[in-house]
Order: C-alpha cells, then sequence, then structure tokens
C-alpha cells in the first residue's frame, strides 16, 4: 500500500517567518500535486512536478520533487495570513496509469498577523 | 475560468435509500474521478473513469456504488443503499489529455446518513 506522510502536521507561524512542509512516501510516484483546501470545499491544485529533481515556483512557493520521486517539499517564504490553510500533497503512484491519487494526511498552517 | 461543478451541496438520506451525486466536469476533459473525505480524515480515492469505462477503482468502491456518464457533460455517482459510514464529503474531478494527473477538484457534496 501506497502512502504519503506529511510533516509537520501542524505549523502555527509568525507573519514573514519561512517554512517548509515535507510530504514523504517509501513508494515511487509518477507526479505529484500540492493542493490547497479552505474548510467544506474542495481542494485547489496548487502545482504538479513530474520530473525529479524538479523546481517549480509560485510567486512565494518554491515545490520540489526528490531526484527519486519519492517525497516532495512546500517552502514559503514571508508567510503572509492568507497562506494559512490546509495544504495536501497528492500522488500518482507507479505504475498506476489510471489517474489515481494517493493523498497525504495534510498540513494545517496557521499564519499569525 | 473553467472549473468543475457539483449538485447538490448538501444531501441528507436515510439508511438503505439510493442517492446520486452529480457533477459536471471541466468541458475538454477526458478522465473523471470521485474521491471522498470522511470528517477528519485523508481524501480517499474511490474510481476513475476514461473512455466511458472504470479504469480502477478502490476497495472502497463496493458493489453498492455505480458511475455513469449519461451525457456528454455530467458525471454521476449513484448509491444503491446507504449506509451511515458513508457520510463523508464527496468530490469529483476531473483532468485533461495533457496531464491525467493534474486534476481540478469540484466544491463537493456533504452527504449525510441518518
Amino acid at each position: 500500500t501506497q502512502l504519503l506522510e506529511q510533516s509537520p502536521q501542524f505549523l502555527s507561524i509568525q507573519e514573514g517567518e519561512n517554512l517548509t512542509v515535507y510530504c514523504n512516501s517509501s513508494s515511487v510516484f509518477s507526479s505529484l500535486q500540492w493542493y490547497r483546501q479552505e474548510p467544506g470545499e474542495g481542494p485547489v491544485l496548487l502545482v504538479t512536478v513530474v520530473t525529479g529533481g524538479e523546481v517549480k515556483k509560485l510567486k512565494r512557493l518554491t515545490f520540489q520533487f526528490g531526484d527519486a520521486r519519492k517525497d516532495s517539499s512546500l517552502h514559503i517564504t514571508a508567510a503572509q495570513p492568507g497562506d494559512t490553510g490546509l495544504y495536501l500533497c497528492a500522488g500518482e503512484p507507479r505504475p498506476s496509469n489510471t489517474g489515481k491519487l494517493i493523498f497525504g494526511q495534510g498540513t494545517t498552517l496557521q499564519v499569525k498577523p | 475560468e473553467p472549473e468543475v461543478t457539483q449538485t447538490p451541496s448538501h444531501q441528507v438520506t436515510q439508511m438503505g435509500q439510493e442517492v446520486i451525486l452529480r457533477c459536471v466536469p471541466i468541458s475538454n476533459h477526458l478522465y473523471f474521478y470521485w474521491y471522498r473525505q470522511i470528517l477528519g480524515q485523508k481524501v480517499e480515492f474511490l474510481v476513475s473513469f476514461y473512455n466511458n469505462e472504470i479504469s480502477e477503482k478502490s476497495e472502497i468502491f463496493d458493489d453498492q456504488f455505480s458511475v455513469e456518464r449519461p451525457d456528454g457533460s455530467n458525471f454521476t455517482l449513484k448509491i444503491r443503499s446507504t449506509k451511515l459510514e458513508d457520510s463523508a464529503m464527496y468530490f469529483c474531478a476531473s483532468s485533461g489529455i495533457s496531464g491525467r494527473s493534474e486534476q481540478y477538484f469540484g466544491p463537493g457534496t456533504r452527504l449525510t446518513v441518518t
């Protein structure tokens, strides 16, 4: 059974601080997605990474896919209160070719002004 | 910007009743999915659907569940005889030919079974 473990599960920081969220597995993934989910709503896609070692930037957010395609990280620079929310990683396991995504349990981020 | 829509937003039903959850995926997408999220738990894969047939289904997706694409725009999830443990948020997602795993989710239907 493929699992994605996110850490930390909860993070509370002050505005302006930097943070990193990790998504780890012992399994290889074809691709990995990061989503943000607000309470009572559906996950909103932030980014997809598909190549080992790939780095993508989205304004103050930097996403990295591990060289072995088993892990990923999300780094936020100078966090703002608007970044508060639940961040989910999700991966398409290999050798599945059906699009099935395995989700991590999520990291709840609270950014205090 | 195109988005996935779902109806109803909240459905309350009695145990043993049939429910149909409806989704309109993004119009040019070809892959369709249902996921569920029990309160406080992970998002769980239920089923993937492509070319009018199921590509993969999870252990959760037993004989009580079925999916259908009755026309060119709707994608439905039917639960024949609901159980208390079916209470959850149900999310529909879709993806295009260029990125099967790049899935866009709808806002969800909250199903409450009493």
